[in-house]
């Protein structure tokens, strides 16, 4: 399975600032998604994101609120853009090869919180 | 659209116990179906998956096997431990071959010693 790094494992930021989290994979990959966990809740689809193009967001996720990067197929970016304490989550970064049958493997996520 | 329904919890139980957990799904496809774990403070780790009907996934006692009739996917574990404490999340690939996963809300067990 693909080894997934993310940076930072956690951090406390101010309403009205931004943030910028890394996802890193040990190999290449086709499929890389960025989702969101709320305290206590399931995970969230935000996008996903795709390498040399615009990311594909899910309904009530918007590219201004969460821009996203993808260079390459080992490395993608997700920015949280002017915070409000509603934004404190979990966000993860997930990787896969294929569709449907394949296996998405996560990252550790990265824990933000707003104040 | 696609939907993941998990049994609600907290589910507690004392080492050595059946463990069942209640998962069904909707899809307009065939999608995949996965379990995923999540301890505390770590990420999700993959526990097990099932890609058609009948299917049976396992993997470290834990087990759950595809059924399209009733559009379910149980997780069972024949003895449970201190240690399988977490968070377990039910899963499906959305239909629409996208590669996206669809979750349930997560059931937490807690196993007493």
């Amino acid at each position: 399975s693909a080894v997934i790094s993310q940076k930072p494992s956690r951090d406390i930021c101010q309403r009205g600032t931004s943030l910028t989290i890394q996802c890193q994979v040990d190999s290449q990959v086709t499929m890389m998604f960025w989702y969101r966990q709320q305290p206590g809740q399931s995970l969230t689809l935000i996008a996903t994101a795709n390498q040399g193009s615009e990311a594909t967001y899910e309904s009530g996720f918007v590219i201004d609120k969460f821009p996203i990067s993808r260079p390459n197929l080992t490395f993608s970016t997700l920015t949280v853009s002017n915070m409000s304490p509603e934004d404190s989550s979990i966000y993860l970064c997930s990787v896969g090869q294929g569709i449907r049958t394949d296996t998405q493997y996560f990252g550790p996520g990265t824990r933000l919180t707003v104040l | 659209g696609d939907s993941v329904t998990q049994m609600e919890g907290p589910v507690t139980l004392s080492e050595e116990a059946f463990l069942t957990i209640n998962c069904t799904y909707t899809a307009t496809g065939y999608p995949s179906l996965f379990w995923y774990v999540q301890y505390p403070g770590e990420g999700l780790q993959l526990l097990l998956k099932a890609t058609k009907a009948d299917d049976k996934g396992s993997n470290k006692g834990f087990e759950a096997t595809y059924r399209k009739e009733t559009t379910s996917f149980h997780l069972e574990k024949g003895s449970v431990q201190v240690s399988d404490s977490a968070v377990y999340f039910c899963a499906l690939s959305d239909s629409g071959n996208t590669g996206k996963l669809i979750f349930g809300q997560g059931t937490t067990l807690q196993v007493k010693p």
